[in-house]
């Protein structure tokens, strides 16, 4: 346990369905963030949550919808996605404030969604 | 911009040797580094870090060394064991005048045989 629990753990879902990943973290920490990992590339950045601003990745298609109601959830909302978008989706979280950059980021153990 | 180098692997060993995965990094400031490590099945976890130059970095038998004269952080292990096989990640996070998100590198696996 990290700290940061994501639900589900594997989700299989079809191109045309509705769902979403949830993070949650109570660790004080004041940023979150949702991460793809696929096969053979590297670590993707998809949105960036702080208490300073929001942060999105231009390449990230508008079938991902991210939703922070608060800095200790984090939510990713999935519609109508294609089987390419089949990834490991790792949410983390971090404290942010002028000293940021000392600190390390905490993941969660992901999400292994499927899309068929 | 910042950027993380490392070997992408596998890396394959023995039980009990020494491992080395080389990291090297260009950034814009003054940044500290990180080594992240995935098991299978999981997310990343905080490996060891080091915030400035000299500063050696140590968890669990692993060592790191902030090199500024040849911008390296190299992970080292003195005796692998067949539980430290695992994606390690070299990272960085620039203090100032940069972004605060950190720059990843793209991973090196490493597979340790009994």
């Amino acid at each position: 346990e990290t700290g940061v629990t994501q639900t589900p753990r594997h989700l299989v879902m079809g191109m045309t369905n509705k769902k979403s990943l949830k993070c949650e973290q109570h660790l004080g920490h004041n940023a979150m963030y949702w991460y793809k990992q696929s096969a053979k590339k590297p670590l993707e950045l998809m949105f960036v949550y702080s208490l300073e601003e929001r942060v999105e990745n231009n390449s990230v298609p508008s079938r991902f919808s991210p939703e922070c109601p608060n800095s200790s959830h984090l939510f990713l909302h999935l519609h109508t996605l294609q089987p390419e978008d089949s990834a490991l989706y790792l949410c983390a979280s971090s404290h942010q404030d002028r000293d940021s950059a000392l600190y390390g980021y905490t993941f969660g153990s992901g999400t292994r969604l499927t899309v068929v | 911009g910042d950027s993380v180098t490392q070997m992408e692997g596998p890396v394959t060993l023995s039980e009990e040797a020494f491992l080395t995965i080389n990291c090297t990094y260009t950034a814009t400031g003054y940044p500290s580094l990180f080594w992240y490590v995935q098991y299978p099945g999981e997310g990343l976890q905080l490996l060891l870090k080091a915030t400035k130059a000299d500063d050696k970095g140590s968890n669990k038998g692993f060592e790191a060394t902030y090199r500024k004269e040849t911008t390296s952080f190299h992970l080292e292990k003195g005796s692998v064991q067949v539980s430290d096989s695992a994606v390690y990640f070299c990272a960085l996070s620039v203090v100032t005048g940069g972004s605060y998100i950190p720059t990843f590198g793209r991973g090196t696996s490493l597979i340790v045989h009994p």
